[in-house]
């Protein structure tokens, strides 16, 4: 199947300082691409959804200037984190659509963020 | 809106029992039905899905079928093993492209 591929898988961050986090689909091009964020034992919670070359949708909460989303290419989209704080910390996915009718959605290996 | 509902969790067996873990979901449209599995401390695997009434979508030894009269995508395996412990989420899509609705997630534990 198609690959997604994150990248950090861990991090380490001071307070204060910004952080980004790298999600490549590796062999198609991902028109869309899903940011989500997941807490210990709980389900995954969209953060954003992103479409190459335009700005991202923000779902309600998120802010959208602490979590800058970026989708320059059809296969690169980024998270950067900006003053991090602790409470920032947890297990950020991102996926990506692959296009066309198949109507699937592949995820990434998820990077750990922690904020000290 | 949408929505998607799992049987509450952990469920623990025994290696070779019959696994079952309910989902329900509510939809406005015709949604496309997606299993989906977390191994621990990574992202999501798609286990199978299905994207229209009475499919069946397997792999694995994996199996659910899409019911529409009862709202259905019940995620079913004949003999777990050991391997198969994990998170289990169900999940649908509205359209094709759009933004997954996620249910609550399912610990599997397969004891040997």
């Amino acid at each position: 199947g198609a690959v997604v591929s994150q990248h950090p898988s861990w991090v380490i961050c001071k307070s204060g300082t910004s952080v980004k986090i790298e999600c490549r689909s590796l062999d198609f091009q991902a028109t869309t691409m899903f940011w989500y964020r997941q807490f210990p034992k709980q389900s995954l919670m969209l953060m954003a959804t992103s479409n190459e070359g335009s700005k991202a949708t923000y779902e309600q909460g998120v802010e959208k200037d602490k979590f800058l989303i970026n989708h320059a290419s059809l296969t690169l989209s980024t998270l950067t984190v900006t003053s991090a704080h602790p409470e920032d910390s947890s297990f950020y996915i991102c996926s990506a659509w692959t296009g066309g009718t198949g109507n699937t959605i592949y995820f990434g290996e998820g990077s750990w963020l922690t904020v000290v | 809106g949408n929505s998607v509902t799992q049987m509450e969790g952990p469920v623990t067996l025994s290696e070779e029992a019959f696994l079952t873990i309910n989902c329900t979901y509510t939809a406005t449209g015709y949604p496309s039905l997606f299993w989906y599995v977390q191994y621990p401390g990574e992202g999501l695997q798609l286990l199978l899905k299905a994207t229209k009434a009475d499919d069946k979508g397997s792999n694995k030894g994996f199996e659910a079928t899409y019911r529409k009269e009862t709202t259905s995508f019940h995620l079913e395996k004949g003999s777990v093993q050991v391997s198969d412990s994990a998170v289990y989420f169900c999940a649908l899509q509205e359209t094709s492209g759009s933004r997954l609705t996620f249910g609550e997630g399912t610990q599997l534990t397969v004891n040997p």
